[in-house]
């Protein structure tokens, strides 16, 4: 079955400072899709990235770049030079290509606080 | 991506009632998700709806509690039955992505609070 796991409840730290969200995941398939969201405050989820499981390069995006590693099953979101506007719940999801529907499924999440 | 609006944005219902739901997208998609969301915790599909077809629950949902409407491409609605106030939640409706189908889109999120 497939599971998500978020072990960091939450992170609090000063802006300027780099963090990193982890993610570690279970699946039993070889074709899977990997996925972070943001969720503000104001509850709408914010599509961040998709990341296949054949595809194994990091991704950066400004400040923001994902570590996408097979071998640990983990897709781990670093943010540099955190903001106040990073703050946010940040969750992991997983997707199995060949259930057809393909089925999101969360982890529980990482709130994120940054504070001025 | 598609846009997607969700209505009411929120409400407050008193238990033994029933809220309908409306998802409202740009363009026309094969499927439509419906998430809940519990205070505190993460996201849990709900169900899938497939236009023209009855739609597809996930363990512990029924469709007495959870009836969904998908009349059309654009359009769904789920209806949260008899509340209560475990129903307490942010519904949220979702869309997979024309072009990448593998990334589902969401909707603002409706907030329910049943007293």
């Amino acid at each position: 079955a497939q599971k998500v796991t978020q072990a960091q409840t939450e992170i609090s730290v000063v802006e300027k400072e780099d963090v990193t969200l982890d993610c570690v995941y279970e699946t039993r398939d070889t074709t899977y899709y990997l996925f972070w969201y943001k969720q503000p405050p104001s509850g709408e989820l914010v599509f961040l990235i998709r990341r296949n499981s054949f595809d194994e390069q990091n991704e950066i995006s400004g400040r923001y770049s994902w570590n996408f590693q097979k071998s640990t099953s983990s897709f781990n979101f670093t943010i540099t030079a955190s903001q106040v506007v990073d703050s946010a719940v940040y969750f992991c999801a997983l997707s199995e290509s060949n259930t057809g529907a393909q089925k999101l499924v969360f982890g529980q999440g990482t709130r994120l606080t940054i504070n001025p | 991506s598609a846009v997607i609006s969700q209505k009411p944005s929120r409400d407050i219902c008193q238990r033994g009632t029933s809220l309908t739901i409306q998802c409202q997208v740009d363009s026309q998609v094969t499927m439509m998700f419906w998430y809940r969301q519990q205070p505190g915790q993460s996201l849990t599909l709900i169900a899938t709806a497939n236009q023209g077809s009855e739609a597809t629950y996930e363990s512990g949902f029924v469709i007495d509690k959870f009836p969904i409407s998908r009349p059309n491409l654009t359009f769904s609605t789920l209806t949260v039955s008899n509340m209560s106030p475990e129903d307490s939640s942010i519904y949220l409706c979702s869309v997979r992505d024309s072009y990448n189908q593998e990334t589902q889109y969401f909707g603002p999120g409706t907030r329910l609070l049943v007293l």
